[in-house]
């Protein structure tokens, strides 16, 4: 079955400080991957879409220049919160299409375990 | 707001009852998906509908959709302990094919 992996898990950080969090696709090629954000208690806020080869489309609302996306391969996206501050601890939850674009119809998303990012 | 609304947002029962999620979207949809999430953890999927079907069962879960009133419904059969999880409903979108989530019903089930 499809497996994407997120690393790391959990992450604590001093604020100011910057922070990768990857996302890999284990067992298939993965064109696009969604980065997700979700606040305890709360439901998943969709951040961007990740494009291979091309520069990500974030939601409205979402700093580019805050959270950059890299997608340099078929099986890994990248999320690096930039200076993040306390207000950016979150839980970010990565997901990736196995079968190509959602919208042919029948495709879902396979997710990431999710990375808990504390930021002090 | 890109979210669609679910209810209850929680909901305890016991053991052997039925569990009833309602969710409501906001734009035309490809298709409806359910997804589970057990606390602090990444979703699984559970079951799809497309647009165009208005019931589909997989096991002890069945899902319905209505499209005129933008609106979809999961019930768990027999529930068991191990049902509790939050569940969200994700409509993907005809346009820009995103997934967008609900915000999510809390089930707990006591043994």
């Amino acid at each position: 079955g499809a497996v994407v992996s997120q690393h790391p898990s959990w992450v604590i950080c001093k604020s100011g400080t910057s922070v990768k969090i990857e996302c890999r696709s284990l067992d298939f090629q993965a064109t696009t991957m969604f980065w997700y954000r979700q606040f305890p208690k709360q439901s998943l806020m969709l951040m961007a879409t990740s494009n291979e080869g091309s520069k990500a489309t974030y939601e409205q609302g979402v700093e580019k220049d805050k959270f950059l996306i890299n997608h340099a391969s078929l099986t890994l996206s990248t999320l690096t919160v930039t200076s993040a501050h306390p207000e950016d601890s979150s839980f970010y939850i990565c997901s990736a299409s196995r079968g190509g674009a959602l919208n042919s119809g029948a495709n879902v998303l396979t997710f990431g375990a999710g990375s808990r990012l504390t930021v002090l | 707001s890109q979210q669609g609304e679910e209810d209850p947002q929680a909901l305890s029962i016991q053991e052997g009852e039925n569990a009833t999620m309602n969710c409501s979207y906001k734009t035309s949809i490809n298709n409806l998906q359910w997804y589970r999430q057990n606390s602090g953890r990444g979703l699984v999927h559970l079951i799809l509908i497309r647009s165009n079907e208005r019931e589909k069962h997989s096991g002890r879960l069945r899902v319905t959709l209505d499209t005129s009133k933008k609106s979809s419904s999961l019930l768990i059969t027999a529930s068991r302990a191990a049902d509790t999880a939050s569940y969200f409903c994700a409509s993907l979108r005809n346009q820009g094919g995103k997934l967008i989530f609900g915000q999510g019903t809390e089930l707990s089930v006591k043994p």
